[in-house]
């Protein structure tokens, strides 16, 4: 049963640093893998959808890559700024159930001033 | 404006009494489905649809109804609500599959008394 696990569960950081958002899956046997934004109060937004066949996208300040094989993709954020505050979502669409989308629990980002 | 919209935001309600929460789209998208988010759970699936008259259990379907009898439309019933249906409820629609990239509702915060 694919299983996604995202580390750390929340994170603080000052404005202005580069960081690394991690998410692993146990079933390789994926078509693709998509990164969420989810708001206080507020639903997902997607951010990134990469895949299976690719190894990163970018999206302005926004670059998350993927390692099919080894089970791991990271989601990159350069030059942090406060608005970057969110909880940060992974989620896999496995290959036997292209139906279904399972999710990671997130990781809460504050960026401090 | 492309959306996902969800009635209600928020609801109290009591054990036993039936109640529907609406998800509508507007982006004539095939697939809907619904999810709940849980502390320490994360997002967890429903039901799908993947076309008007086809729905599918997802992870945690027991105690909801769903239905699609329009395209743009994907009701979550819950027929007998009790207090471990408590939750953060979101829907959301894809062009396709669950594989594609999903637009989520606002959710609908539900509390059972």
């Amino acid at each position: 049963k694919q299983e996604v696990t995202q580390i750390p569960a929340a994170l603080s950081v000052p404005e202005g640093e580069n960081l690394v958002l991690n998410c692993s899956f146990t079933d390789s046997a994926i078509y693709n893998l998509q990164w969420f934004r989810q708001d206080p109060g507020k639903g997902l937004t997607s951010l990134l959808l990469i895949q299976s066949s690719q190894r990163e996208q970018t999206s302005g300040r926004l670059n998350a890559s993927l390692d099919k094989s080894s089970g791991r993709s990271t989601l990159y954020i350069a030059a942090s700024q406060p608005g970057d505050s969110a909880t940060y979502l992974c989620a896999v669409s496995p290959m036997d159930s292209s139906y279904k989308l399972i999710f990671g629990s997130g990781t809460r980002l504050l960026v401090r001033p | 404006e492309a959306q996902v919209t969800q009635n209600p935001r928020y609801l109290i309600t009591v054990t036993g009494k039936k109640l529907t929460v609406t998800c509508s789209q507007n982006m004539n998208h095939e697939y809907m489905s619904w999810y709940r988010q849980d502390p320490g759970l994360g997002l967890r699936q429903i039901y799908y649809s993947m076309n008007v008259e086809v729905t599918d259990k997802g992870d945690v379907p027991e105690g909801y109804k769903v239905s699609r009898k329009e395209k743009r439309n994907f009701p979550l019933i819950l027929e007998s609500p009790s207090p471990n249906q408590t939750s953060l409820y979101f829907c959301a629609s894809s062009l396709m599959t669950g594989s594609d990239t999903q637009y989520f509702g606002p959710g609908t915060r539900l509390t059972v008394l």
